[in-house]
């Protein structure tokens, strides 16, 4: 057990509409990284947050946003969903926002299924 | 861009036995870091161990260990004495010594035989 939690772990929905993905890091982490896992693009780094502000970005789609709350927790929406969406999203969270002893610790994901 | 390649889509072991995963990576930067990740029939995403780019010490850690060629832009994961709980797919990762994501490789599926 990683120490990061990520709920739900299973989310169903159809296409065009609306999801909240939510991530609370490990104690004492200020950083959340957002990642896509998916067949055909595999592992992709979406985007960062370190203690509330937004701190990188990856190939993330307009469509999608997050944000992280002061109590660190963070929340990656996914809106307009479309079937190609339909992905394991992870998140991680490591105790600083870069640097040499930075390590990233990933939540057990929430797998999306768009229909 | 930094780019991390696994040329093996597959490996397969017998218990007990050894195995090397390979994976190569592109970048000019000169201090980073290397990871490899296991990822378990579960899903769940677990760091197996990592290295630095400016130590020349191989990292180990108990029956896994890495062989690290800087100048070869290699970093292999080497897995002793096999066990049925190694089955997973393993991924090998970058990350720059300043910055944040994490840049992966496709991934190695290692199938372990009894």
């Amino acid at each position: 057990d990683s120490g990061v939690t990520q709920t739900p772990k299973h989310l169903i929905t159809a296409t065009g509409q609306r999801v909240t993905l939510r991530c609370s890091p490990r104690s004492g982490d200020l950083s959340v990284y957002w990642y896509q896992q998916s067949l055909d693009q595999g592992l992709q780094f979406l985007i960062q947050y370190y203690n509330g502000e937004e701190r990188a970005k990856g190939n993330i789609l307009e469509r999608f946003s997050a944000q992280q709350f002061p109590d660190l927790h963070s929340e990656l929406n996914l809106s307009s969903l479309e079937l190609g969406d339909s992905a394991l999203y992870f998140c991680a969270s490591s105790p600083l926002a870069s640097g040499a002893s930075d390590t990233q610790y990933f939540g057990p994901g929430t797998r999306l299924t768009v229909l | 861009a930094q780019t991390v390649t696994q040329s093996q889509p597959e490996m397969s072991v017998q218990e007990a036995e050894t195995v090397t995963l390979s994976c190569t990576y592109d970048t000019s930067e000169s201090d980073y870091y290397l990871f490899w990740y296991k990822q378990p029939p579960s899903r769940q995403m677990i760091l197996v161990i990592r290295q630095e780019a400016y130590k020349q010490q191989n990292a180990t850690e108990n029956r896994f260990s890495v062989n690290f060629q800087k100048a070869a832009k290699s970093f292999s994961l080497k897995i002793s004495d096999s066990q049925l709980g190694d089955a997973a797919m393993y991924f090998c990762a970058y990350r720059t010594s300043y910055g944040n994501k994490l840049v992966f490789g496709a991934g190695t599926i290692l199938r372990v035989k009894s």
